[in-house]
């Protein structure tokens, strides 16, 4: 099973900032990684999908790069709705897809 | 508009069974893997399960197989998910989630609200 590792665990920012945040795969997943955006209380959204494709209706200030083992998710101009828990997630080597612990974004 | 509305989640004691149902419309729904995807409280993400389109091809987590079964039915736009001998670490809410391709290949685009399953005597 493929173990992602996210970092930091929490991130504290103003709005208006740049967000970077990580994601470590414990072995190759080549391109087949995603980004999740979850508020409180509401199911994940998906936003970046195979590395550094942004999803359907993804502001661009959202991006995505990396391969194999590291994964980097940039916002580029925090907006006060940006701020969340960010997960990853690996589908090159599934059953099972596996998620990292997440992310939570959070205002400074 | 795409739309997944899951049912059948509730409080359940340790050995129980339950069934929860994900209902959707908005898209062509034999065409799409489905996946679910649970949350404990306060937890992380975790992939339970996922089904193709055609329901002939299945996928479970270590941790579910054996007690858990997917299945769907492509004439009423439904997506299933049997919970056998339920145990307190499968509490958790739990979303169904369309694949973002007509392949199974488990990105997911769009998830249902979710729906509770408390395991506990």
């Amino acid at each position: 099973e493929i173990v992602l590792t996210q970092s930091p665990a929490t991130l504290s920012l103003s709005p208006g900032e740049r967000a970077t945040l990580s994601c470590r795969a414990s072995q190759s997943v080549s391109s087949y990684l995603a980004w999740y955006q979850q508020k409180p209380g509401q199911a994940p959204r998906l936003l970046i999908y195979d590395a550094s494709n942004r999803a359907t209706g993804i502001p661009a200030r959202f991006s995505g790069s990396g391969s194999a083992t590291d994964f980097t998710l940039t916002i580029s101009s925090l907006e006060p709705e940006d701020f969340a828990v960010y997960y990853c997630q690996q589908r090159s080597n599934w059953p099972p897809v596996t998620f990292g612990q997440g992310t939570r974004l959070e205002i400074k | 508009e795409v739309q997944l509305v899951e049912s059948g989640g509730g409080l359940v004691q340790p050995g129980g069974s339950l069934r929860l149902s994900c209902a959707t419309s908005g898209f062509s729904f034999s065409s799409y893997a489905m996946s679910w995807v649970r949350q404990a409280p306060g937890k992380g993400l975790e992939w339970v399960s996922a089904i193709s389109g055609s329901g002939g091809t299945t996928y479970y987590a270590d941790s579910v197989k054996g007690r858990f079964t997917i299945s769907r039915d492509n004439s009423k736009n439904t997506l299933y998910l049997q919970m056998n001998s339920l145990r307190a670490e499968d509490t958790a809410v739990y979303y169904c989630a369309k694949d973002r391709s007509g392949y199974v290949v488990p990105y997911f685009d769009y998830w249902g609200q979710g729906t509770l399953v408390t395991v506990s005597s």
